[in-house]
């Protein structure tokens, strides 16, 4: 049974570029949340996808932008780039029969 | 918001009990998790407790919930150098599908 899954593993942008972010969640699964980590820092709640639509969102700016499709799997968008985003971006999967999440093994992304 | 509290360092022998700690001010929090990230990855789930329980254990892992002081530890016996991780405490209301985090607890096991 295979867990959930991200990619890339690690990524490199510049300032102003924008980036896509993949995750497929555990079998079984139908919501997709997405946290940022930032380094010594706890998760931080970017939204949470469910039935192809954006459910809860945290307090992100609207560069940060995602998608689910019929396959529950999700992505993550952030546009235009800044140094502050450089971060551990992790993905976590979950069903609505409980709720618990299970999380991914990240994607590391840089900004130069 | 919630509010959840964890102590940033923890350092322990090799075969003693580690307890790590965490306070949180939400009484509504109905689901408590505790998570383990080892450098560079993601986060696994260890274990969680639901609101009506005191404790709860897992072979190495005893889980206590003090509702009254709204304190959570998460109890490792037989410490080993494979436990070195940062720990991280979770709460969840049943109002809400978003579990919020500590800042985490990093242990480090020593010989």
């Amino acid at each position: 049974d295979a867990g959930v899954t991200q990619s890339p593993t690690h990524l490199i942008k510049t300032r102003g570029q924008q980036v896509t972010l993949r995750c497929s969640p555990k079998s079984g699964h139908d919501t997709v949340s997405w946290y940022q980590q930032a380094l010594g820092q706890g998760p931080q709640f970017i939204f949470q996808y469910y039935e192809e639509e954006e459910r809860q969102r945290g307090n992100f700016p609207d560069r940060f932008s995602g998608h689910q499709f019929p396959n529950y799997s999700s992505e993550l968008n952030v546009n235009a780039l800044l140094l502050g985003d450089s971060a551990l971006y992790l993905c976590a999967s979950s069903s609505t029969a409980t709720d618990t999440q299970y999380f991914g093994p990240g994607t590391r992304l840089t900004v130069l | 918001g919630e509010d959840v509290e964890q102590s940033l360092f923890l350092s322990v022998r090799e075969g003693d009990s580690s307890v790590i700690n965490c306070t949180y001010t939400d009484s509504s929090s109905t689901y408590l998790y505790w998570y383990k990230q080892e450098p560079g990855a993601g986060l696994q789930l260890l274990t969680y407790i639901f609101s009506n329980m005191d404790m709860k254990q897992d072979q190495r892992l005893t889980v206590l919930l003090n509702k009254k002081d709204k304190h959570l530890s998460l109890r490792i016996a037989d410490t080993q150098t494979g436990d070195s991780a940062i720990y991280f405490c979770a709460l969840r209301s049943g109002g809400s599908y978003i579990p919020t985090f500590g800042r985490g607890t990093s242990l480090i096991v020593h010989p």
